[in-house]
């Protein structure tokens, strides 16, 4: 049980380049969560999925696509990178049924745009 | 909306001594509160949540918080901390989303030094 993945790890971009963020969750979740962290700034919600075959915005979406793929897998992609995107992207998901709220958290891919 | 105020952004504590992490958190109903850790370089660990019950709650490593609704805090607590909790500190709402799903709001995190 490897709760939930994200892929890569870490990553370089120049500015105008695109590239895809994985996230993957074998919990069964119904609901998954991409959010970005900012020194000082906690974790802000970017995209969500509440359930498979739906998406909305979060608190930050400019800049930002996501694709729920299957109940499985989140992606969240920047299509044209900018430095203001340089930062550490979780991936979370959490069962609604479940009443309580909780998340669970990916290990995180840190990001630099140059 | 909600919100969640971590007043100290840095604390030293010494090896052994007690903690407490501060936590106001703004909502309009009942709350869904949680402690998050997170080490250098790692994801997010819970520590401990609270939606109801028991308004002190007790978490892994010896963790503990307790809800004050009078007061809008959910203050973390360790009687005697190890060098092993040096790590960032985060207080979450949660909230249910319009069409599904849950949203946390978190604070901007406390940092734990701990001195030997």
């Amino acid at each position: 049980n490897a709760g939930v993945t994200q892929t890569p790890k870490f990553q370089v971009l120049k500015t105008g380049q695109s590239m895809t963020l994985q996230c993957a969750q074998d919990m069964n979740h119904n609901s998954m969560y991409w959010y970005r962290q900012d020194p000082g700034m906690g974790l802000r919600l970017i995209y969500y999925s509440a359930s498979e075959g739906t998406t909305d915005k979060g608190e930050v979406p400019n800049g930002y696509n996501v694709s729920r793929l299957n109940k499985r897998e989140f992606s969240l992609r920047l299509e044209s990178a900018a430095p203001s995107q340089t930062s550490v992207y979780f991936c979370a998901s959490s069962e609604p049924r479940a009443l309580s709220y909780e998340q669970y958290f990916g290990p995180g891919t840190r990001l630099t745009v140059t | 909306a909600q919100s969640v105020t971590q007043p100290d952004i840095h604390i030293t504590v010494s090896e052994g001594a007690s903690l407490e992490l501060r936590c106001n958190y703004s909502y309009g109903a009942t709350p869904y509160l949680f402690w998050y850790v997170q080490s250098p370089g790692q994801g997010l660990q819970l520590l401990l949540k609270y939606f109801s019950g028991d308004t002190l709650v007790q978490g892994i490593k010896g963790f503990e918080a307790e809800f004050k609704r009078s007061q809008s805090s959910f203050n973390l607590r360790k009687p005697s901390v190890h060098w092993s909790d040096a790590a960032e500190y985060f207080c979450a709402v949660g909230a249910g989303l319009t069409g599904g799903g849950n949203k946390l709001t978190f604070g901007t995190g406390t940092q734990l030094k701990v001195e030997l």
